[in-house]
């Protein structure tokens, strides 16, 4: 079974310049969701969604954050402009369905270099 | 979800078991504790679940308490492979991370 593919794995930027991660889930999870994961920190949970709906954005800083799911399956996170700040490693996770007693399935992640 | 907290380190000899707590005093009645581990440079990967009952899979053992306010998660022969954060969540339906336990396993 093919795993939970992220693209591309390092990016390096300066800030003010946008930048696009992309995640293709593992094939028939429902459930995707994007984390934010500094260094020494555990992951943060930006986005959730169920097929192409937003199930939970609440920590997603929208001014400059913004992430799709097309068609339900895969699906791409954007920064526009970037800060130093949003250095990080970019994780991408699917699940079965969003519910309870369901186990995530991670991608390796992208890790973003904002200079 | 229920907060949870856990000790930021631990060291592990290789061969013996790995006991990790975690502390989750507000859990629901609903809410199953999951233990996931992060190996560097890695997504994070899952381990074990459980609601009331204790579980045993290939990779490991969790213990929940009685009451549910507490937990531990059992590798009862750590290798150097072993060595990773752990992550423990009590959730519902939505997955929030802690800082999790470093555990080094020590030759």
């Amino acid at each position: 079974e093919a795993g939970v593919a992220q693209s591309p794995r390092y990016k390096i930027i300066e800030k003010r310049q946008s930048v696009a991660f992309w995640c293709n889930p593992i094939s028939g999870h429902a459930t995707l969701y994007w984390y934010q994961q500094i260094l020494g920190q555990g992951p943060k949970l930006l986005i959730q969604f169920q097929n192409n709906g937003v199930v939970d954005d609440s920590q997603l800083p929208k001014d400059r954050f913004s992430a799709e799911r097309l068609k339900g399956v895969d699906s791409t996170l954007k920064i526009q402009p970037a800060k130093l700040e949003d250095s990080a490693v970019y994780l991408c996770a699917s699940s079965q369905q969003p519910s309870f007693n369901e186990k995530l399935f991670f991608g390796s992640g992208t890790q973003l270099s904002v200079l | 979800d229920a907060k949870t907290t856990q000790p930021p380190s631990m060291d592990c000899a290789e061969g013996r078991a790995a006991n990790l707590p975690c502390n989750h005093s507000t859990i629901s009645g609903n809410e199953y504790v999951y233990w996931y581990r992060q190996i560097h440079s890695q997504g994070p990967q899952y381990i074990i679940h459980g609601l009331k009952n204790n579980e045993t899979n290939e990779m490991a053992s969790l213990i929940i308490t009685e009451d549910r306010k507490s937990s531990t998660l059992i590798l009862p022969h750590a290798t150097l492979r072993d060595t990773a954060v752990y992550y423990c969540i009590a959730s519902l339906d939505q997955f929030y991370f802690g800082t999790g336990t470093s555990l080094t396993v020590i030759p």
